[in-house]
């Protein structure tokens, strides 16, 4: 079955920067990629997603890469501000089209920004 | 939108009893409904998977007499840990299907907000 290695586990920047996340898979069959931000307590929220027709995805200050021939995706956040702190989890899944997909799950990456 | 409730949000119960959770998708029909467990500072691990009127596909190594998961519409889905130990213990998320709410028309899920059981 698929694989997913995240890293780091923890990440600690200061306002203003910058922060990155990285993921591998295993399983090249996978087509989906989402990433999902947990805050303290709450359900996970999917923040972006990319398939795997494509490289390179932005929504505002977060962006998601997508390297399909080394198998890892990445997750870019930019001027990172205190309300970035959560943990972040990055997935990978198959999706065969006309149903759901189930996605497996990176370890989380503790994202504490210093104000 | 893609909103999705649980209920309770906490619950504290004594060792032996059974407790029930439900997950709402508050304004969209599920196709496909997930139940999750996470320990702290852990990943989510997927319990089992259900679909509207059917039975649930449980993952190995998870009891389906001891999850008992109930999907009696496509916006309710129900777990039941049933003679809780205090090593059921754990916070458990659902999430829901939305077809068609992703990428290219692919399908998204969208995590409810999760349970956190105690059992004493």
């Amino acid at each position: 079955g698929e694989n997913v290695e995240q890293h780091p586990s923890t990440l600690s920047v200061q306002e203003g920067d910058s922060a990155v996340i990285k993921c591998t898979y295993s399983d090249s069959a996978s087509n989906y990629f989402p990433w999902y931000k947990q805050e303290l307590g709450k359900g996970p929220q999917l923040i972006i997603d990319i398939r795997s027709n494509v490289g390179e995805k932005k929504d505002q200050r977060i962006a998601v890469t997508l390297n399909k021939t080394a198998k890892h995706f990445s997750l870019h956040i930019t001027e990172t501000q205190p309300e970035d702190s959560a943990v972040y989890f990055c997935a990978a899944s198959i999706f065969f089209g006309g149903g759901s997909y189930i996605p497996t799950f990176g370890r989380g990456t503790s994202l504490i920004v210093h104000p | 939108g893609a909103v999705v409730s649980q209920h309770p949000s906490r619950v504290i119960c004594k060792s032996g009893t059974s407790v029930k959770i439900e997950c709402r998708s508050l304004d969209f029909q599920a196709t496909t409904m997930f139940w999750y467990r996470q320990f702290p500072k852990q990943s989510l691990m997927l319990m089992a998977t259900s679909n509207e009127g059917s039975k649930a596909t449980y993952e190995q190594g998870v009891e389906k007499d001891k999850f008992l998961i109930n999907h009696a519409s496509l916006t309710l889905s129900t777990l039941t840990v049933t003679s809780a130990h205090p090593e059921d213990s754990s916070f458990y998320i659902c999430s829901a299907s939305l077809a068609g709410g992703g990428p290219d028309g692919t399908d998204t899920q969208y995590f409810g907000p999760g349970t956190r059981l105690t059992v004493l």
